[in-house]
Parts: C-alpha cells; sequence; structure tokens
C-alpha cells in the first residue's frame, strides 16, 4: 500500500505570497495532521481534521487554515508568507486520530520564503 | 500544555548501545511516541508507550514511567544506518495532538 503522499516536494515563494500544500492519506485513513518542522527542531502541531472537521489547532495565526476532502485528502493554506514560514510541511494520517492512533508521516514539502 | 526535553546529541561506536531519555510534563497524557528521522526525510515511527514497562521490538526497546514522567528509548547493536534524529512525542488526551520534542541526534562512529 502506498504511504502518506505529499505535493510539492519543494516550493520557492516571496515575502507576501500564498502557498497551498496537498496530502493524500494511507488508504483507509481518515484523518490528517499537518506539522511545521524548522531545521533543528521538532515538529510543530498546525491542524487535525477527521471526517472533513477541524478537530485540533495549534499555536499558529489565522494566516494559516485547511480543509479536508471527502476522500480525506487535505490542503493546507498559508497567506501573507514570512520569511519565518520557510519551514519543512509534514502530513501525518491515522486511522481516526484518536491520540492512541499511531500517525504516519508523509516525505513533506520544503516551503523555502525569499 | 507540554514540556519535552531530551539532550541535543549523543555519540556511540558502532555495535554498541545508546540510551536516549525523554521528559515530559503534560496536563493530558495518553502515550508516548518514539520516531527516527534521517536528515531531510520524514519521521517513522518506531515505538509506543501508554502502559508503565518496556516494550521491545528487535534491536529497538522503549521504556515509559508515568508516575516519573520519563521515557527512554535503547537502541542496541548500533549500526551506521542509525544515525539520525529521534525524536520523543507526547500523545494529548483532549487535543489530539502529538507534541515533539526537540530531537535527539544520534551519530555512529565505525
Amino acid at each position: 500500500d502506498a504511504g502518506v503522499t505529499q505535493s510539492p516536494t519543494h516550493l520557492i515563494k516571496t515575502r507576501g505570497q500564498q502557498v497551498t500544500l496537498r496530502c493524500s492519506p494511507i488508504s483507509g485513513h481518515k484523518s490528517v495532521s499537518w506539522y511545521q518542522q524548522v531545521l533543528g527542531q521538532g515538529p510543530q502541531f498546525i491542524f487535525q481534521y477527521y471526517e472533513k472537521e477541524e478537530r485540533g489547532r495549534g499555536n499558529f495565526p489565522d494566516r494559516f487554515s485547511a480543509r479536508q476532502f471527502p476522500n480525506y485528502s487535505s490542503e493546507l493554506n498559508v497567506n501573507a508568507l514570512l520569511l519565518g514560514d520557510s519551514a519543512l510541511y509534514l502530513c501525518a494520517s491515522s486511522l481516526v486520530g484518536q491520540s492512541t492512533d499511531t500517525q504516519y508521516f508523509g516525505p513533506g514539502t520544503r516551503l523555502t520564503v525569499l | 500544555g507540554q514540556n519535552i526535553d531530551q539532550p541535543t546529541e549523543m555519540t556511540a561506536t558502532e555495535g554498541a548501545i545508546v540510551q536516549i531519555n525523554c521528559t515530559y510534563q503534560t496536563s493530558g497524557f495518553n502515550g508516548l511516541f518514539w520516531y527516527q528521522q534521517h536528515a531531510g526525510e520524514a519521521p517513522t515511527f518506531l515505538s509506543y508507550n501508554v502502559l508503565d514497562g518496556l516494550e521491545e521490538k528487535g534491536r529497538f526497546s522503549s521504556f515509559l514511567s508515568r508516575s516519573k514522567g520519563y521515557s527512554y528509548l535503547l537502541l542496541k547493536e548500533l549500526q551506521m544506518k542509525d544515525s539520525a534524529s529521534y525524536l520523543c512525542a507526547v500523545s494529548d488526551l483532549v487535543d489530539y495532538k502529538l507534541s515533539f520534542g526537540a530531537g535527539t541526534t544520534v551519530t555512529v562512529r565505525a
């Protein structure tokens, strides 16, 4: 079975622009979470979605938004990009998003903001 | 909130054993995960502990003490490919999120 897939792999944007990142979960998984990982740090939680509903939100500004589609894939949108948004954005899927579910990570999207 | 601490770096020799400690303070603990992350790659799942005690999976073992807010990951018979960052992550009962430590970079030397 295919794992979690993300697109694009790399992205370069300039300050003020908007970006959309995409994620497809493992087949059968209904929950998707998004994380931001800055170099040298652990991933930081941004959002969790389950059955198209937002279940959790981390400490990120409103410039960050996401949604989940009926096929359980997800998009993360970031508006008005700042230099500090440069990071690896990771998507993780789990069966139903319970706290005891293992989250499986995709390869990530490397975003560079110039 | 959560406060998760783990050492920044560790170095060990091929074939040796290394123990990576993780301490945490959290309001809604519901399990602890260990992930391995090679440079430039995504984290991969290693282990999950929710009850006190030791979980063994081949060369890797993970231990949890809920009363002490403490866990460790034990890597035995180290191989060069084990050089990576090891992330301790606490699962929150209420928020459904994983809170990660900063990671421990393990370097295996010949």
